[in-house]
């Protein structure tokens, strides 16, 4: 099975601030026929369920405020949000879906300073 | 708009069985798999295993295999997740997912939207 591994655990960033969360898998998630990263972004937030906001590594969802970004190939990947808004306290978690059984972060929980 | 419902949250002795539901709306149900996820209290997402809704093929997170069963009813748009001789550490809340793939039945997507979630709880 891929490990998928988020840092760090919490970070707490001011508002306005940018906000840089990490996933690193232990093996690339670059698929070679399509020439695509299998790597998928969620956020959640206290008694929700997640929420997507990015796929394809780098490919924001529709209506996901543009202050969301993702970034990486291979094994190591980012999610930054640019400028830290109070609704984007919650908890963020990538995800592969290079091969089954599909993997998720353990979850980074973003606070604000 | 697109939107999967779920059956409300169940209380379950040790050994018994449960039923979960995922009704599907504002999309075409054949057209994508559901895939089903868990999250135990204060914990990470565990993924459990995905069903085609095209072709009802499905693939099971090995740990799981044997004890859980994913179904679908194309007449209703609702897929169904039945886990067996549940554990106190089944206790958790499932999610049902859309996953988006490219191609219609086959498995390699994301996940959206995810239905809100139904807590079970194993308890003697």
């Amino acid at each position: 099975d891929i490990v998928m591994t988020q840092s760090p655990d919490s970070l707490a960033v001011s508002l306005g601030e940018r906000a840089t969360i990490n996933c690193k898998s232990s093996q690339s998630v670059l698929y070679s026929s399509n020439n695509k990263n299998h790597l998928a972004w969620y956020q959640q937030k206290p008694g929700q369920p997640p929420k997507l906001l990015i796929y394809w590594a780098s490919t924001r969802e529709s209506g996901v405020p543009d202050r969301f970004s993702g970034s990486g190939s291979g094994t190591d990947f980012t999610l930054t949000i640019s400028s830290l808004q109070a609704e984007d306290v919650a908890v963020y978690y990538c995800q592969e879906y290079y091969s089954t059984p599909y993997i998720f972060g353990q979850g980074t929980k973003l606070e604000i300073k | 708009q697109v939107q999967l419902v779920q059956s409300g949250s169940e209380v379950k002795k040790p050994g018994a069985s449960v039923k979960v539901s995922c009704k599907a709306s504002g999309y075409t149900f054949t057209s994508y798999g559901i895939s089903w996820v868990r999250q135990a209290p204060g914990q990470g997402l565990e993924w459990m295993g995905w069903i085609s809704a095209y072709n009802g093929n499905t693939n099971y997170a090995q740990k799981l295999q044997g004890r859980v069963t994913m179904t679908t009813d194309t007449s209703t748009s609702t897929a169904y997740m039945e886990l067996r001789s549940l554990r106190s550490d089944d206790t958790a809340v499932y999610y049902c997912a859309r996953e988006i793939t490219m191609v219609r039945g086959v498995m390699g997507g994301w996940f959206d939207p995810w239905g809100q979630g139904t807590l079970v709880t194993v308890s003697s």
